[in-house]
């Protein structure tokens, strides 16, 4: 069966400093996998999605990236925090671009 | 522009009660999907339902049902006979039609404690 690992499951971090979150699917190949974020008053928010190594879409500009090193591999990351990049960040797969998401356990990051 | 509206913030229950979730869609597309996510204090988002614009039939699983009525754009989310285990953040979700079912609109959540 499939399964999502997302670590760290909490950080914190001080402002300017960088990020990287890793989000790994295990038992199934070339999913597309996207990265969501809930903070606080916004809801749950898609950042970014890829339907292959190396491609990635971006739905809102920000101060966060992403990349996909390897098929089951998404990454999330930061060159210098703000304290707005404050949240949940909920990594997620699915076997194409019809099917339903499946999420990851999450981070909680605070960025202080 | 699409939109999702959980309009109960919170809601709280004595175990064994029966509760509704409302949500309320907007949508230009003709089709398009709809869902519904626990999130557990654990944090994790788990999929519950999946329902295309096409389908109307009510769907029930265990204590689970769902009632999804186009005429008044809503897919309402029943629990009966509650139970504490289902204490959780649910969230109602729509999307697009085929090809981006990644890309989901969700509501704000709906809280609900189920008290023993």
């Amino acid at each position: 069966s499939q399964t999502i690992h997302q670590w760290p499951a909490t950080l914190v971090q001080p402002v300017g400093s960088p990020l990287s979150l890793e989000c790994t699917v295990e038992g199934t190949s070339n999913p597309n996998l996207y990265w969501y974020r809930q903070a606080a008053g916004r809801g749950l928010q898609l950042l970014f999605y890829s339907v292959g190594i190396g491609q990635i879409s971006s739905e809102v500009p920000q101060n966060l990236s992403a990349s996909r090193p390897q098929d089951r591999q998404f990454i999330l990351s930061s060159k210098k925090l703000l304290l707005s990049d404050s949240g949940f960040y909920l990594c997620a797969w699915a076997p194409n671009s019809d099917a339903p998401l499946h999420f990851g356990n999450g981070t909680r990051l605070t960025v202080t | 522009a699409q939109k999702v509206t959980q309009a109960q913030t919170e809601i709280s229950v004595v175990e064994k009660e029966d509760v509704t979730l409302d949500c309320v869609y907007e949508t230009r597309d003709t089709t398009y999907y709809l869902f519904w996510y626990k999130q557990p204090p654990s944090g994790e988002l788990v999929f519950l339902i999946r329902r295309n614009s096409f389908d109307e039939q009510n769907e029930i699983s265990g204590r689970y049902s769902w009632n999804f009525q186009k005429s008044t754009s809503s897919f309402n989310f029943t629990i009966t006979a509650s139970q504490v285990v289902d204490s959780a953040v649910y969230f109602c979700a729509l999307s697009e039609a085929r090809g981006s079912q990644g890309n989901l609109i969700f509501g704000k959540g709906t809280k609900l404690s189920v008290k023993p």
